[in-house]
C-alpha cells in the first residue's frame, strides 16, 4: 500500500522564526490537504491542494502540491504562539477515493 | 454551514463493557461518514467508513463496528471493550465530490 512519510517528527522553535515540514508518499497523490489538531481537539483544515505544482496560502501558511505528486510541504512564517500544535498532511491516492492517508504528524512548539 | 458533533466528549469503561459513541453531521445531505482512531495524540487510524446509510467498509478487523441508521448519524459500538480499545475517536464528514474531510470534536475512551 502507499506510505506517507512526514518530518520533522517535532520543531522547537522561538516566536517570529518560519516554520516548514514535508510529507513524502511512495505513490501518486490526488489531493494533498493539512491539518492542525489542538491538544484534545480534532484536526482543522488548513489548506487542500488539488493539481500539482499549485501553491495555496492561508494567512501566514502556505503550502504546495509538488511538481512529482509525491510530495507536499507546508510553511509557516513569523511563527506566534498559537501556532502550537501536531500539523498533519494527509493524500488521496488514485485508488483510494473518498480515504485519505495521514503523516505521523509534526509537532511545533513555539517559544517566546 | 455544516456541523459535526460527537458524543460523549469524555468516557471510562471497565473492560468487558458495551460501547456506543454517536456521530451526527448537520447543514449537509448525504455525506460521506469516517471513524478514526488516534493513539497518543498521532497518527490517525481510519476504522470504518460509509457511503451511505446502511453502508458500512471496515478498514481494520477489530473489536468494534459500525452503523449508518439515519444519513446524518453513524454509530461506533462494541460488544466488549478491551483494554486495546482505549484511545480519541475522531467522526469526519466529507461531502459534495470533495475529499476534504471535516472532523468532529472528537471521544476520549478510557478503558480500565
Amino acid at each position: 500500500g502507499q506510505q506517507l512519510n512526514q518530518s520533522p517528527q517535532s520543531m522547537f522553535i522561538q516566536e517570529g522564526e518560519d516554520v516548514s515540514m514535508n510529507c513524502t508518499s511512495s505513490s501518486i497523490f490526488n489531493t494533498w490537504l493539512w491539518y492542525k489538531q489542538d491538544p484534545g481537539e480534532g484536526p482543522v483544515l488548513l489548506i487542500a491542494l488539488y493539481k500539482a505544482g499549485e501553491l495555496t496560502s492561508n494567512g501566514r501558511l502556505t503550502a504546495q502540491f509538488g511538481i512529482t505528486r509525491k510530495d507536499s510541504f507546508l510553511n509557516i512564517s513569523a511563527s506566534i504562539p498559537s501556532d502550537v500544535g501536531i500539523y498533519f498532511c494527509a493524500g488521496q491516492g488514485t485508488d483510494s477515493w473518498g480515504k485519505l492517508q495521514f503523516g505521523a504528524g509534526t509537532q511545533v512548539v513555539v517559544t517566546p | 454551514s455544516q456541523t459535526i458533533h460527537q458524543w460523549p466528549a469524555t468516557l471510562v469503561q471497565p473492560v468487558g463493557s458495551p460501547l456506543s459513541l454517536e456521530c451526527t453531521v448537520e447543514g449537509t445531505s448525504n455525506p460521506n461518514l469516517y471513524w478514526y482512531r488516534q493513539a497518543a495524540g498521532r497518527g490517525l487510524q481510519l476504522l470504518f467508513y460509509s457511503v451511505g446509510i446502511g453502508q458500512i467498509s471496515s478498514e481494520v478487523p477489530q473489536n468494534l463496528s459500525a452503523s449508518r441508521p439515519q444519513d446524518r448519524q453513524f454509530i461506533l459500538s462494541s460488544k466488549k471493550l478491551l483494554l486495546s480499545d482505549s484511545g480519541f475517536y475522531l467522526c469526519a464528514w466529507s461531502g459534495g465530490g470533495a475529499f476534504e474531510q471535516y472532523f468532529g470534536p472528537g471521544t476520549r475512551l478510557t478503558v480500565t
